[in-house]
């Protein structure tokens, strides 16, 4: 059973700092998405990783695959408010497969 | 692209009644539709699994004659909550898929139905 864990499930930054949130999961894959979830909102496509070593950017967040590891990470650049919420990863789904979902990562970012 | 609606958004129903909500993908075939539900604070939980035309795929303790599935067109996915328990309360979410799509875009969500039974 593929399990994936998320760390650290919170986390209280101050804006302007960096900070890394982890994936770990337990069986092999080759697709990993990132997603991202405001308070009442459902879920917002983030990034698609599809193979090792893959990395995409998009502004303040960057995130990165190793699949040999079991992990992926979302970097946060130099945080702002705008960047509170929570972040979920989700390990699998193939075209009409289902992902396993991390447990999220509840992203405050402070003044 | 690759947007899909969601109805309703919040629904507030008494204990015993049936509450149906709808997913529909409305710029692409939806051969594949997942229907999660999330308590606050928590993950996404999937319940099941619906493939056009054919029978929905539960997960393990999802009851499958409370929690009626239908997915009849490419286009379209229902989730009937049948007699509602207040323990049922929660947010619902599906998400579609089709050939391709959540390769290279990730999965598509709809915007979530918050069901409150009182």
């Amino acid at each position: 059973e593929l399990k994936v864990e998320q760390n650290p499930l919170f986390l209280s930054m101050q804006e302007g700092k960096n900070y890394t949130i982890y994936c770990n999961y337990s069986t092999t894959s080759d697709r990993l998405y990132w997603y991202r979830q405001d308070p009442g909102k459902s879920l917002e496509s983030l990034f698609v990783l599809l193979s090792n070593g893959a990395v995409k950017q998009e502004g303040r967040l960057m995130a990165s695959l190793d699949t040999k590891a079991r992990l992926s990470t979302l970097h946060i650049t130099a945080a702002v408010h705008d960047l509170s919420a929570t972040y979920f990863c989700a390990v699998g789904g193939t075209n009409a497969g289902k992902s396993t979902f991390g447990d999220g990562t509840t992203l405050t970012v402070k003044p | 692209g690759a947007v899909v609606s969601q109805h309703p958004s919040w629904v507030i129903c008494k204990s015993g009644t049936s509450v149906k909500i709808e997913c529909r993908s409305l710029d692409f075939q939806a051969t594949t539709m997942f229907w999660y539900r999330q308590f606050p604070k928590q993950s996404l939980m999937l319940m099941a699994t619906s493939n056009e035309g054919s029978k929905a795929t539960y997960e393990q303790g999802v009851e499958k004659d409370k929690f009626l599935i239908n997915h009849a067109s490419l286009t379209l996915s229902t989730l009937t909550v049948t007699s509602a328990h207040p323990e049922d309360s929660s947010f619902y979410i599906c998400s579609a898929s089709a050939f391709g799509r959540p390769t290279n875009y990730g999965y598509t969500f709809g915007s979530g139905t918050r069901l409150t039974v009182v």
